[in-house]
């Protein structure tokens, strides 16, 4: 089956550590994206990449970086400047990069930052 | 600055009702897009339906249908007859490129349907 894997659902960490979410896609789409979903404030974009090799900054890039050495991995990695980690992330994927396009969503991974 | 303002946290209805989830836009821009996607309880969104700023025209697609209008800046979506099933939190999005090359991908705060057996 064609879609978006994000491992693992659920992961803790404790407060100062660094912490990669990965994402993986076989639906052989370009354009790859992280959002970030607090409670009350919908979804908000971390970084995209139209394809391999480039990534964008989104609305709340600060505190996260992100890599695209191949077309179907697009792992985050949240580290320890980011000042507020706990939320819920989700992985998505477009056929192609444009605003034009609708995104496949992975499940999301929940972090937890003790 | 554009925005996507969904006033409804939660809805809370009886089966077999209709419901219509509100969404209103703000932008300086003549061309963007107009998405709202489903997001049930398993996490990931699903994609429902696409808009362009030139295409007013409203769509049915069975019991869902969305009402679009420039003039108010609004992108409506109506569920006739609710089911159990539309439980989830739906979310509208609005979608374009800046003058500078960048794309802008902005989601509303989400508005929870809760439809009661």
């Amino acid at each position: 089956d064609g879609g978006i894997t994000q491992s693992p659902k659920y992961l803790f960490r404790k407060e100062g550590q660094n912490v990669t979410l990965s994402c993986e896609q076989n639906l052989n789409h370009d354009a790859m994206y992280w959002y970030r979903q607090d409670p009350g404030q919908g979804l908000r974009l971390i970084y995209y990449s139209q394809i391999v090799n480039d990534f964008q900054k989104g609305d709340i890039a600060e505190g996260y970086s992100v890599s695209r050495e191949k077309k179907e991995s697009f792992p985050l990695t949240v580290t320890s400047a980011q000042k507020n980690p706990t939320a819920f992330y989700l992985c998505a994927s477009s056929i192609g990069s444009g605003s034009f396009n609708e995104q496949f969503f992975g499940p999301g991974t929940r972090l937890t930052v003790l | 600055a554009q925005k996507v303002t969904q006033a409804q946290t939660e809805i809370s209805v009886v089966e077999k009702e209709d419901v219509t989830l509100d969404c209103v836009y703000e932008t300086r821009d003549t061309t963007y897009y107009l998405f709202w996607y489903k997001q049930p309880p398993s996490g990931e969104l699903v994609f429902l339906i696409r808009r362009n700023s030139f295409d007013e025209q409203n769509e049915i697609s069975g019991r869902y249908s969305w009402n679009f209008q420039k003039s108010t800046s609004s992108f409506n979506f109506t569920i006739t007859a609710s089911q159990v099933v539309d439980s989830a939190v739906y979310f509208c999005a609005l979608t374009l490129i800046t003058t500078s090359g960048t794309y802008k991908y902005i989601f509303g705060t989400g508005t929870r349907l809760k439809v009661l057996a």
